[in-house]
């Protein structure tokens, strides 16, 4: 079966640090691999998705980046933090199959910008 | 515009009272349409799915949801509620080849008393 990592699960940074949050999915190969944002009190923001190696499409202008240097690994970067940052970040997985394509997500990492 | 709306943003039933959670969609192509769970501080579990073929839908937990097409609706219900069914749903809805491109509700949050 598949299974979907995301670490770390929280995480306290100051303003202006960078961030690196790294997720991996197992038990299955060529995921499409996203990057989602929830804030409090809104629904779930769309940030990185991609559909193979080195291939990473933004909805959203930020200062955030994401990259992806293996089939399965989807990292989620900052060079600079805002305060705007702070939220929960989920990592979620698919596999388009005949009969649609449905997105499972990992447990989330809160981040909290100081 | 393609949109979902869930009307009620906080719900409060009684345990073994039965439940229904309103979704509202807004969507130019055939719709594919997804219920999540998100317990506090988790990621989002999966409660079903609606494809095609039978507009009711069974899913995980005993819950169900039935899509109505002329009303643009896919309501999620419970016959009788457990104390662990608290937490967040969220709705969402996209196409058979671009759920890449989800489009989530903000979310109904359910309390539950005993």
């Amino acid at each position: 079966s598949q299974t979907i990592h995301q670490w770390p699960a929280t995480l306290v940074q100051p303003v202006g640090s960078p961030l690196s949050l790294e997720c991996t999915v197992e038990g299955t190969s060529n995921p499409n691999l996203y990057w989602y944002r929830q804030a409090a009190g809104r629904g779930l923001q769309l940030l990185f998705y991609s559909v193979g190696i080195g291939q990473i499409s933004s909805e959203v202008p930020q200062n955030l980046s994401a990259s992806r240097p293996q089939d399965r690994q989807f990292i989620l970067s900052s060079k600079k933090l805002l305060l705007s940052d702070s939220g929960f970040y989920l990592c979620a997985w698919s596999v388009e199959r005949g009969t649609g394509n449905t997105i499972y997500f990992g447990e989330g990492s809160w981040l909290t910008v100081v | 515009a393609q949109s979902v709306t869930q009307p009620d943003i906080h719900i409060t039933v009684s345990e073994g009272a039965s439940l229904e959670l309103r979704c509202n969609y807004s969507y130019g192509a055939t719709p594919y349409l997804f219920w999540y769970v998100q317990s506090p501080g988790q990621g989002l579990q999966l409660l079903l799915k609606y494809f095609s073929g039978d507009t009711l839908v069974q899913g995980i937990k005993g819950f169900e949801a039935e899509f109505k097409r002329s009303q643009s609706s896919f309501n999620l219900r419970k016959p009788s509620v457990h104390w662990s069914d608290a937490a967040e749903y969220f709705c969402a809805v996209g196409a058979r080849y671009n759920t890449d491109k989800l489009i989530f509700g903000t979310g109904t949050r359910l309390q539950v008393f005993p």
